[in-house]
């Protein structure tokens, strides 16, 4: 679609454990956004994008941490994964003013 | 601060009827507004969006919605609902002005459940 790619896939990981999810696209876009998605919560924004090292948190960014040093690359960091964010995990971009979001795949993270 | 309300979170339908899904916004300005689907285990897909113009906005699968201002609302409707819609759907809304860094909001989702 627009060339946005997450991995991995599916990742189990340990309690305490850091773990790193990417983001990658090929299209050179400024605007890139990292959201969970939970049952009965809907997508919520944990950290966003606007340019290289420019970012800034979204509404649950507790324990998460972003990098964005090349255009491509959009990076969000578990410091130390507890249970409460096992979740599934998109990417998304924006092509401008009004229009929406392009979403990767998603990452389903198991905290256990 | 934007918000989304989407107030049905199940819904069954039989295959054939009609469709309307409820969006109920919150936003300080002109919004930009979004319907997305998802399918099971699926990314998310945009059906439609608005932002000015006319209030019915067409979509891809058939899918229109109708933006009213005087109620906060964007509803998706769909005449006759195939079985293949079965999924869950979401509304958002988001700003237009690069302040905003377009960020989206998005209601807590629909799922829609067709029966054969």
């Amino acid at each position: 679609d627009a060339g946005i790619t997450q991995s991995p896939r599916h990742k189990v990981t340990e309690t305490g454990t850091p773990v790193t999810l990417r983001c990658h696209q090929t299209e050179n876009h400024r605007y890139m956004y990292w959201y969970r998605q939970d049952p009965g919560h809907g997508l919520r924004l944990i950290h966003y994008s606007y340019g290289v090292k420019d970012t800034d948190k979204g509404e649950v960014s507790d324990g998460y941490s972003v990098s964005r040093s090349k255009t491509e690359d959009f990076l969000l960091t578990l410091e130390s994964a507890t249970s409460s964010q096992t979740s599934v995990y998109f990417c998304a971009i924006s092509r401008g003013a009004g229009m929406g979001y392009t979403f990767g795949s998603g990452t389903r993270l198991t905290v256990v | 601060a934007q918000s989304v309300t989407q107030p049905d979170i199940h819904i069954t339908v039989s295959e054939g009827a009609s469709l309307e899904l409820r969006c109920n916004y919150s936003y300080g300005a002109t919004p930009y507004l979004f319907w997305y689907v998802q399918s099971p285990g699926q990314g998310l897909q945009l059906l439609l969006k608005y932002f000015s113009g006319d209030t019915l906005v067409q979509g891809i699968k058939g899918f229109e919605a109708e933006f009213k201002r005087s109620q906060s609302s964007f509803n998706l409707r769909k005449p006759s609902v195939h079985w293949s819609d079965a999924a869950e759907y979401f509304c958002a809304v988001g700003g237009s002005s690069g302040g905003s860094n377009y960020k989206l909001t998005f209601g807590k989702g629909t799922l829609l459940t067709v029966n054969p």
